[in-house]
């Protein structure tokens, strides 16, 4: 089956813009979570959705903001873009029956900010 | 506060050799989840393995294995005779004991580069 897909694999924005990244989970999968890579803090969660509803948050700033639709695909949202927001985001599904931990993740969406 | 870490940050061996990735972990839960992830080239992490708080047996799959010491909080993973296809960064991670939850903590990775 497919695997996790993320859009747009790369783009380049400058300060003070916002961004928009979709993730289609895995069929079936109804968690998503998101992550943020960077080469100094390493992955950082932002937040996890299920069932169209944020069950984990981690700690950015509202700056950052996600949602997911009722087919579970999601979207993450960053506003007033900074130059510290460049980093690799990740987004990552998982079956909702007999939960194992593992997190299917998709090749990310690599943002610049100029 | 849950926190992981990977004091190796860069690990170079010849092909055939074993290496052996160090992971420690600090968590105030009782119960807890501990995770190692692989990161290819392509980007995209892979699940290795999943070792519950409750569960210190040691690990074996093909060439490789997990020991979990909970009275060293320490979860490390080692590869027999490596070859060059096991260079990427390696993550371990940590969750809470609610289970069912996306939110992993990760450590920083150790690269590893095997070399022909």
């Amino acid at each position: 089956k497919a695997g996790v897909t993320q859009t747009p694999r790369y783009l380049i924005k400058t300060r003070g813009q916002q961004v928009t990244l979709s993730c289609s989970p895995i069929s079936g999968h109804r968690s998503v979570s998101w992550y943020q890579q960077t080469p100094g803090q390493g992955l950082q969660f932002l937040f996890e959705y299920f069932s169209e509803t944020q069950r984990n948050k981690g700690n950015f700033p509202g700056r950052f903001s996600g949602r997911q639709f009722s087919n579970s695909r999601s979207e993450m949202n960053v506003s007033t873009l900074e130059l510290g927001d460049s980093a690799l985001y990740l987004c990552a599904s998982s079956s909702p029956t007999g939960w194992t931990g593992e997190l299917f993740f998709g090749e990310g969406s690599r943002l610049t900010v100029l | 506060a849950q926190k992981v870490t990977q004091a190796q940050t860069e690990i170079s061996v010849v092909e055939k050799e074993d290496v052996t990735l160090d992971c420690v972990y600090e968590t105030r839960d009782t119960t807890y989840y501990l995770f190692w992830y692989k990161q290819p080239p392509s980007g995209e992490l892979v699940f290795l393995i999943r070792r519950n708080s409750f569960d210190e047996q040691n690990e074996i799959s093909g060439r490789y294995s997990w020991n979990f010491q909970k009275s060293t909080s320490s979860f490390n993973f080692t590869i027999t005779a490596s070859q060059v296809v096991d260079s990427a960064v390696y993550f371990c991670a940590l969750s809470d004991g609610s289970g069912n939850t996306g939110k992993l903590i990760f450590g920083q990775g150790t690269t590893l580069q095997v070399k022909p």
